[in-house]
Formats: C-alpha cells, sequence, structure tokens
C-alpha cells in the first residue's frame, strides 16, 4: 500500500525563521512528487517534483526529492504570518494518476 | 491559468436528502477528474477517479452506491451524496486533469456539507 508520511505534525514559528517540512514516500511505480497550500479551501499547487537532486525556487520557498532516500523538503525562509497554512505533499504514480497525500505539516507564524 | 470551479461551496441538507456536487474544469478538457474527502485536520482522501464517459474507478471502504460520481462530459463532473447522514458531512474537493497535463494542479473551491 502506498504511503506519503509528513513531518512534523505541527511547527509554530516566529516571522523570519526559516522553517524545513518533510515528506517520505513508499510509492509503487512513483512518477512525482507534488507540494501544496492549504489555507481555508482547496489545496493550491506549489511545486512538483519528477527528478532528483534538482531544486525548484518560487521566491522564499524551495523544494526538492531525494529518489534514491525516497523524501522531499520544502524550505520557506523568511516566514511571514501569510506562510500559515497546512501544507501537503503527495506522491503520483505513473500508472493511474492517483494522488496518495501525507498527512499534512500545519504551519502558523507568529507576528 | 486553467480553472477548475466546484459549486455549491457548501450546503446544510437534512439527513435523508441527496446532495450534488459539480465539478467544472472552465478552460480546459478534464479527461479526468478525482474526488477527495478531507475530514477537519485531516489530509486528503481519494474518494474515486472519474474518467469521462466510463464509470467512476471507486477507492476501497468508499460505497459507490451512496457516492454516484458522474462524468457526463469534458468538462463536468458531479458527485451525489445520496440518502446523506450526519457522518457524511465533511469537505469534498475534485481535482481536474487535462490530457497529458500534470495531474494534480488544479482543485476545485472544495465544498463543505453538513448533513443535520
Amino acid at each position: 500500500e502506498d504511503k506519503v508520511v509528513q513531518s512534523p505534525l505541527s511547527l509554530v514559528v516566529h516571522e523570519g525563521d526559516t522553517v524545513t517540512l518533510n515528506c517520505s514516500y513508499e510509492v509503487t511505480n512513483f512518477r512525482s512528487l507534488l507540494w501544496y497550500k492549504q489555507e481555508k479551501k482547496a489545496p493550491t499547487f506549489l511545486f512538483m517534483l519528477t527528478s532528483s537532486g534538482i531544486e525548484k525556487k518560487s521566491g522564499r520557498l524551495s523544494s526538492i526529492l531525494d529518489k534514491k532516500e525516497l523524501f522531499s523538503i520544502l524550505n520557506i525562509t523568511a516566514t511571514q504570518t501569510g506562510d500559515s497554512a497546512v501544507y501537503l505533499c503527495a506522491a503520483i504514480r505513473n500508472a493511474g494518476n492517483m494522488l496518495t497525500f501525507g498527512g499534512g505539516t500545519r504551519l502558523m507564524v507568529k507576528p | 491559468g486553467a480553472v477548475v470551479s466546484q459549486h455549491p461551496s457548501w450546503v446544510i441538507c437534512k439527513s435523508g436528502t441527496s446532495v450534488k456536487i459539480e465539478c467544472r474544469s472552465l478552460d480546459f478538457q478534464a479527461t479526468t477528474m478525482f474526488w477527495y474527502r478531507q475530514f477537519p485536520k485531516q489530509s486528503l482522501m481519494l474518494m474515486a477517479t472519474s474518467n469521462e464517459g466510463s464509470k467512476a474507478t471507486y477507492e476501497q471502504g468508499v460505497e459507490k452506491d451512496k457516492f454516484l460520481i458522474n462524468h457526463a462530459s469534458l468538462t463536468l463532473s458531479t458527485l451525489t451524496v445520496t440518502s446523506a447522514h450526519p457522518e457524511d458531512s465533511s469537505f469534498y474537493i475534485c481535482s481536474a486533469t487535462r490530457t497529458g497535463g500534470l495531474v494534480g494542479a488544479f482543485f476545485g473551491q472544495g465544498t463543505r456539507l453538513t448533513v443535520v
């Protein structure tokens, strides 16, 4: 059975701090890993990672995938209160396009 | 960018009634749509995969007679919660994928269903 595990479950930091969120996976016929930010409604897509070792960046957010060790990290630098959200990662297989989501990391950034 | 519209955003219904939730891809043809359910403070659980013109594929433990999915066109999939009960109260989210496109990139806004 496919499994995606995120850590930590929750995190409280202060503005300006840097955070690292972790996502490990065990997925049959793995294709890619996706990161999302979920505030009050549906998830917003952040990154898709398919190749190992290639960092993807968007502003203060960056992410990288390690296909040998089966994990990914999402970094947020100089955090702001607007970064407070649940961050979800999901793994996708080659066949069937099914996403398996991790449990999420709830990030709270205090002023 | 591609937009997926889900309607209604929230609905309150009485036990025993049925509720239909619509998921539309507004500017692309979605060959596949996915329906998820999310309980408070939990992650998204895939309920079913809906392919245009064919029967939906349900995940283990999801009652197909209770959660009816219809993907009648390339831009519309519907989820009908039949004979709703309070335990069906949840946040339901759809995701749409275009042919050859990035799976999981586009989610609807979600529908919060409360059954009283």
